[in-house]
C-alpha cells in the first residue's frame, strides 16, 4: 500500500493563471475524491468519481474549476483563471466500496496553492 | 443545511490522562461518523468510524460513542501520550443528498498533550 500520491505539493503563481493538480489513489479503489482545506476549517467536499465517472460536484465548485479521471485510475484538478480566494489546500482522498455504503476516506498529503 | 461542532479552542491534557472531544450535528442523522486525524500540513488520516445502529466502537487506546437522539459523537483517547498531539476531525456522511460516501467534515479540535 504505497498511499494516495499527490503532486505537486506547493504550487505559487499569480493571479490569474491556470493550475493542474494531480493524484494518484491507492491502486484498488475506485472511488476517488477532490476536497479544500483552508486553514482552520475542515476539509469541504468538491466532487467525487467513481471508477471514471464524475458522480457529484459541490456548488463550491465554480466553472473555473475541471476535475478528471480519465481511466479510472489517477485524477487531476486544473483551476483555470485563478483568484486569490482559490488559495487553500487541496487534498485527494480514496476509498473502496459498494455504493451507498461509508468506507474509510485515505487522503494524500495534499497541494497547497498560494496565489500571489 | 448540516452542522457539525467540534470544540474549536485547543484542548490541553497531561500525559497520562484520557481525552475526551465531542463532536455535535444540528439536522440530519448520519448513518456513519468517522474520526480522523490530521498532523499540521499533512492529509487526514482515518481512525473510526461508526454506525448509527452502534453506540461504540474501540479501537487500542481509542474509543468513539455515537448517540443519534442527541446527535452527538464522543472520541476518547485513554492514557494520551505526547505523540497523540494533533487535530482531530469528526466527519458525516452525507446519505440524505444521495451520496452516501461524501463526507462533511467539522473544523476540528487541536488536543495538546503535555508531559
Amino acid at each position: 500500500d504505497t498511499g494516495v500520491s499527490q503532486n505537486p505539493r506547493h504550487k505559487i503563481t499569480k493571479r490569474g493563471q491556470n493550475v493542474t493538480f494531480r493524484c494518484d489513489p491507492i491502486s484498488e479503489h475506485n472511488r476517488l475524491y477532490w476536497y479544500r482545506q483552508t486553514l482552520g476549517q475542515g476539509p469541504e467536499f468538491l466532487t467525487y468519481f467513481q471508477n471514471e465517472a464524475q458522480l457529484e460536484k459541490s456548488r463550491l465548485l465554480s466553472d473555473r474549476f475541471s476535475a478528471e479521471r480519465p481511466k479510472g485510475s489517477f485524477s487531476t484538478l486544473e483551476i483555470q483563471r485563478t483568484e486569490q480566494g482559490d488559495s487553500a489546500m487541496y487534498l485527494c482522498a480514496s476509498s473502496t466500496g459498494e455504493p451507498f455504503v461509508n468506507q474509510p476516506q485515505h487522503f494524500g498529503d495534499g497541494t497547497r496553492l498560494s496565489i500571489l | 443545511s448540516q452542522k457539525i461542532e467540534q470544540n474549536s479552542e485547543a484542548l490541553n491534557i497531561q500525559e497520562g490522562k484520557t481525552a475526551t472531544l465531542t463532536c455535535n450535528y444540528t439536522n440530519y442523522s448520519p448513518a456513519y461518523l468517522q474520526w480522523y486525524r490530521q498532523d499540521p500540513g499533512r492529509g487526514p488520516v482515518f481512525l473510526l468510524l461508526i454506525r448509527e445502529n452502534e453506540k461504540e466502537k474501540r479501537k487500542e487506546r481509542l474509543k468513539v460513542t455515537f448517540d443519534t437522539t442527541l446527535k452527538q459523537s464522543l472520541f476518547h483517547i485513554t492514557a494520551s501520550q505526547p505523540a497523540d498531539s494533533a487535530t482531530y476531525l469528526c466527519a458525516l456522511d452525507m446519505w440524505h443528498t444521495g451520496t452516501a460516501s461524501k463526507l462533511t467534515f467539522g473544523t476540528g479540535t487541536r488536543l495538546q498533550v503535555t508531559l
